[in-house]
């Protein structure tokens, strides 16, 4: 069945420091992937997402590599912020439209 | 543009109860799918609703169903509540209905069953 693996489920980093999320899918029909950070008592906010037609997205400090042979793809944050401390869920889009599958979460810890 | 809104935020209901939950897309989206948030399971599709149809559903059992209106809100309810459905419900709005189609969370409803 439709499955998403994310490691790692916790990661502590110092400010400043990168930080990466990886993410496996099971449906090799999934071709869209979505990154959402999620903080305490608010819902998941989308921070980045790739297609895959795409091999590699940036947007300032965060990037998103897809390797659709592995089946596998990664969050990359670069020069950690405090503020950057959430939740993040990967997810992959089932070939029913409207679906999302997501991964179970890394809560992520950026030391001052 | 104003963003995905739910209400209530907060629901506290006792087992065997019911509750219906409210959800508002953004304005000019068409899709509304419906997922629930508990630590155990992590985040888990309920259901998809476009132009006043399901055309998704989760595997979650039928005390669980929803409906869309002509202006895309959407509502969902749960019957005959029980302990495990104390959870964060959280709807998610998109323009249409396509795989790739990018989803807008609201902020929740956090459902207490006692």
């Amino acid at each position: 069945g439709e499955n998403v693996e994310q490691h790692p489920s916790t990661l502590s980093v110092q400010e400043g420091d990168s930080a990466v999320i990886k993410c496996t899918y099971s449906d090799s029909a999934s071709n869209y992937f979505p990154w959402y950070k999620q903080e305490l008592g608010k819902g998941p906010q989308l921070i980045i997402d790739i297609r895959s037609n795409v091999g590699e997205k940036k947007d300032q400090r965060i990037a998103v590599t897809l390797n659709k042979t592995a089946k596998h793809f990664s969050l990359h944050i670069t020069e950690t912020q405090p503020e950057d401390s959430a939740v993040y869920f990967c997810a992959a889009s089932s070939v029913w439209g409207g679906k999302l599958i997501f991964g179970q979460g890394t809560e992520l810890s950026v030391k001052p | 543009k104003a963003g995905v809104t739910q209400t209530p935020r907060y629901l506290i209901k006792t087992r065997g109860q019911q509750v219906t939950l409210s959800c508002s897309p953004i304005s000019g989206h068409r899709s509304v799918s419906w997922y629930q948030q508990t630590p155990g399971q992590g985040l888990q599709f309920l259901f998809e609703y476009f132009s006043e149809t399901q055309r998704n559903k989760g595997n979650f059992p039928g005390r669980f169903s929803g409906r869309q209106f002509s202006n895309s809100r959407s509502e969902m309810n749960v019957s005959t509540l029980e302990l495990g459905d104390s959870a964060l419900y959280l709807c998610a709005s998109s323009f249409q209905r396509g795989a790739t189609d990018t989803q807008y969370f609201g902020p929740g409803t956090r459902l207490t069953v006692l």
